[in-house]
């Protein structure tokens, strides 16, 4: 099994390009999450899908979107990237939503925004 | 809202030191809590996970945990620390609603060799 998989590892963006990153898992979790991390301020919550067919925001969705596009996948999509968007990016899935399944998480996007 | 407080921002110790690591957490309820790590360069793993029964979690690599209810607290702690042992730590705890994580600030652990 190869968990949680993200792509890019990397990325370089101008400001007002747009990008989607990728994510997806296969240990048939129903429950999957986007988070950035910066420094100081610990992992923050995008938005998270407690399972297919249904997203919700986290603390700090604005200026993303996401895409359930079936229980393997969830995308991440910034619209127009801004230097505040800079960051590093980290997938993850859970068994069972609300419930006391641990989160495993992917190998993380590290993206830039110019 | 659930929230959690991780006091040490970086850490710096020799090996062979103890290490207790203090995170703090707002909600009064039965809790779900969580210690990751994040060597360089690397995702998060799981270290322990608390979620009822016996207070003192015991996790990989030596490392513990003690839930003290009383005191809304879930120290990390490792009697003697190895270089191996530098990355970040996150303590987290769950959130009752829709399975959400909730982190701390994480805190940068050094161990000189």
């Amino acid at each position: 099994n190869a968990g949680v998989t993200q792509t890019p590892k990397f990325q370089v963006l101008k400001t007002g390009q747009s990008m989607t990153l990728q994510c997806a898992q296969d240990m048939n979790h129903n429950s999957m999450y986007w988070y950035r991390q910066d420094p100081g301020m610990g992992l923050r919550l995008i938005y998270y899908s407690a399972s297919e067919g249904t997203t919700d925001k986290g603390e700090v969705p604005n200026g993303y979107n996401v895409s359930r596009l079936n229980k393997r996948e969830f995308s991440l999509r910034l619209e127009s990237a801004a230097p505040s968007q800079t960051s590093v990016y980290f997938c993850a899935s859970s068994g069972l939503a609300g419930t006391h399944n641990e989160q495993f998480f992917g190998p993380g996007t590290r993206l830039t925004v110019l | 809202a659930q929230s959690v407080s991780q006091h040490n921002h970086h850490v710096i110790l020799s090996e062979a030191a103890s290490l207790e690591l203090g995170c703090n957490y707002s909600y009064g309820g039965t809790v779900n809590l969580f210690w990751y790590v994040q060597y360089p360069g690397q995702h998060l793993q799981l270290l322990l996970k608390y979620f009822s029964g016996d207070p003192l979690v015991k996790g990989i690599k030596g490392f513990e945990a003690e839930f003290i209810k009383s005191k809304f607290s879930f120290n990390l702690r490792k009697p003697s620390v190895q270089w191996s042992d530098t990355a970040e730590y996150f303590c987290a705890v769950l959130d009752n609603q829709g399975g959400k994580l909730i982190f701390g600030q994480g805190t940068e652990l050094s161990v000189k060799p």
